[in-house]
């Protein structure tokens, strides 16, 4: 099955304490990117990568990193979380321009 | 850079009556658009999309949404409302290089017996 995956589904941590939040893809897909939502705000791109060992700033990049050293795997890593990361997190992929765009199940994440 | 506006961050329909979601958006060229759903606690699901081919474009659950160059507008509608379709209805621009998406701020559909 076509799937974008993520783990962990929900993670509650502390302020400061490094976390990554995983991300993988089954469609062989060259675009992936991250994005957050907050209420009443929509989602917003955090990073996207383009292909492996390519990637670029999003809309709301600071606090975050991300890596593409494999063409399947996006991490999202937060060196030190902060409350205010506090939020529900996608990844997506698509395989070329304007197609559909692929969305995991979500990842909540609270920061205290 | 494209964007889009949802005009009604809540809107609250009766079962079996139509349902009407507004959103406008803002390009300098011909888009490519998307309606995305939400339902509660779950991660966002295609429901339609435009990419230049017809103006009127049919998606999943019965639900459609007719582009508007001259109105710069892609409503979502559906002739009647069902139960099942509550939940958050986000209006997606395609960026310039056909990857990146711009996000409405979404719409709450509520449906009432």
């Amino acid at each position: 099955e076509a799937q974008v995956t993520q783990n962990p589904r929900y993670l509650i941590t502390v302020t400061g304490k490094k976390l990554t939040v995983t991300c993988s893809q089954n469609m062989n897909h060259e675009y992936m990117s991250w994005y957050r939502q907050d209420p009443g705000l929509g989602l917003r791109q955090i990073y996207y990568s383009m292909n492996v060992e390519a990637t670029d700033k999003g809309d709301v990049p600071e606090g975050y990193k991300v890596s593409r050293k494999e063409k399947r795997n996006f991490p999202l890593i937060l060196e030190s979380p902060s409350p205010n990361q506090t939020s529900l997190y996608f990844c997506a992929s698509r395989g070329a321009p304007y197609n559909e765009q692929f969305f995991g199940p979500g990842t909540r994440l609270t920061v205290l | 850079a494209q964007s889009v506006t949802q005009l009604d961050s809540h809107v609250s329909v009766s079962e079996g009556t139509p349902v009407l979601l507004r959103c406008n958006y803002s390009s300098s060229y011909s888009p490519s658009l998307f309606w995305y759903v939400q339902h509660p606690n779950k991660g966002l699901q295609l429901l339609l999309k435009y990419t230049s081919a017809a103006t009127l474009v049919k998606g999943i659950n019965g639900f459609e949404a007719e582009f508007k160059k001259s109105e710069t507008s892609f409503h979502l509608t559906k002739p009647s409302a069902h139960m099942s379709d509550a939940a958050e209805y986000f209006c997606v621009v395609s960026e310039d290089s056909g990857y990146a998406l711009n996000f409405g701020k979404g719409t709450s559909l509520l449906v009432t017996p």
